[in-house]
């Protein structure tokens, strides 16, 4: 099975960098992916690991170790509209393009 | 194109009562699936399909069916509704190949059950 551990709740202040970890245990996977989810909408898809490494997008990288079970996703240059919840998911092999969540980081960007 | 729509937006229902979510995308997507999110649990599977006629259980499939007769459409079904069905229901599709990564997510159907 599956076992994701993400922070409950993180606070930040505007303009800095944020990293929001993301452990898990799994019998196997093939991608670790983060979502943001504004409050009341839908989650949207922010980044993708399938690899050990880092992987850039803009503002957004996120990071995988497979050999220690761990992810992080790092914010940087931090904006108000960052403010949302981001939840680090993997996709179990065997389950086509199914995910399985942990409980989500809700992160506050203060002025 | 629409993307993933989902009707309705809102529901209260009684216990004991039934009732369709409707989910619906029209980007050609083989894969459609639905979750619930509650606070602090984040989304958790139901239950999903791989293409038209063939569907299969999540994490949390006890009180719903589905269905997928055509591959736009996938609805869930509550039989009987209960307290603890009280949810945010999404719903999400995606292409079928492990490359095509992303999930589309509907807006959601906030459901109260009494």
């Amino acid at each position: 099975g599956q076992n994701i551990d993400q922070p409950t709740e993180m606070t930040a202040t505007e303009g800095a960098i944020v990293q929001i970890n993301c452990t898990y245990q799994t019998s196997g996977f093939n991608g670790l992916f983060w979502y943001q989810q504004h409050a009341g909408e839908a989650p949207t898809f922010l980044s993708y690991n399938v690899l050990d490494g880092l992987e850039e997008k803009g503002r957004f990288s996120s990071f995988l170790s497979r050999s220690k079970g761990y992810s992080y996703l790092l914010l940087k240059e931090l904006q108000m509209k960052d403010s949302a919840s981001y939840l680090c998911a993997v996709r179990p092999i065997g389950a086509g393009n199914m995910l399985t969540f942990g409980g989500g980081t809700r992160l506050m960007v203060k002025p | 194109n629409a993307g993933v729509t989902q009707t309705p937006k809102f529901q209260v229902l009684k216990t004991g009562q039934s009732m369709t979510l409707q989910c619906a995308q029209d980007m050609n997507h083989e894969y459609m699936s639905w979750y619930r999110q509650d606070p602090g649990m984040g989304l958790r599977l139901i239950h999903y399909s791989v293409g038209a006629g063939i569907t299969d259980q999540g994490e949390v499939p006890n009180g719903y069916n589905v269905s997928r007769s055509t591959t736009e459409d996938f609805p869930l079904r509550l039989l009987s509704a209960a307290p603890s069905q009280t949810s945010v229901y999404f719903c999400a599709s995606s292409y079928s190949t492990l490359a095509a990564y992303e999930q589309y997510f509907g807006p959601g159907t906030r459901l109260t059950v009494t």
